[in-house]
């Protein structure tokens, strides 16, 4: 079945530093990724998603590029801020699970990321 | 704009009791309905989903059923709630194949 692994289970920076979150994942069809964030007694929050490779989703200074020969799709920020402070959840939607019905997201184990002023 | 509420915020439940867990979704028509789960320091599993009223598919079986009473509300419910049920429950909305907007959730806490 489908499944998405991030390497980092916790992440530790200081205001400015840059930021790599790993993720990469396996599925059996061409699936769109996203990168959710979740902050403390919230639901996860949608970043930005990607469906195609090469693509390149973006959003409040968060990146990612789609990258189907290396099955990654890895989270980027040049210069993270305390508020930045979250848990950040890859995930991924296989469109051949997906059939008009049952939109399922399959997610990594998440990151939580501590940013230090 | 849409708004999706859940309740309670926040349960203590004993082993054995029953329970029940609710969202509702103002301001989209017929969206399809989601209810996702995650442990403790877990992460999110997706358990039910329904794309019309009064169907709902089961995605994991963990002891629990799920119900879609009206088009904008969703049940998740069981007679008999056990440990393992502890965690915390995200309802979700989306339209087909688009992005999945998730609630605040429930944290239930069995004892």
């Amino acid at each position: 079945g489908d499944s998405v692994t991030q390497t980092e289970g916790q992440v530790a920076l200081s205001e400015e530093d840059f930021l790599t979150i790993h993720c990469n994942y396996s599925a059996s069809g061409y699936p769109t990724l996203f990168w959710y964030v979740q902050y403390p007694g919230e639901g996860p929050q949608l970043l930005f998603r990607a469906s195609r490779d090469k693509e390149k989703g973006s959003s409040r200074g968060f990146e990612a590029t789609y990258d189907k020969g290396t099955t990654s799709f890895h989270l980027r920020k040049a210069s993270v801020q305390e508020s930045d402070s979250a848990v950040y959840y890859c995930a991924l939607s296989d469109r051949r699970n997906s059939g008009g019905s049952n939109y399922k997201l399959t997610f990594g184990k998440g990151t939580l990321l501590t940013v230090t002023p | 704009a849409q708004t999706i509420h859940q309740w309670p915020v926040a349960e203590i439940k004993a082993v054995g009791s029953p329970l029940s867990l609710g969202c509702t979704i103002k301001g989209k028509s017929s969206p399809n309905l989601y209810w996702y789960w995650q442990a403790t320091g877990g992460t999110l599993q997706q358990l039910f989903y329904s794309i019309t009223v009064g169907q709902v598919e089961s995605v994991v079986q963990l002891n629990l059923s799920a119900s879609r009473p009206k088009d904008d509300q969703f049940i998740l419910s069981t007679e008999k709630l056990l440990l393992s049920h502890s965690g915390f429950y995200l309802c979700a909305w989306s339209l087909p194949r688009l992005e999945v907007f998730f609630g605040k959730g429930t944290r239930l806490t069995v004892v």
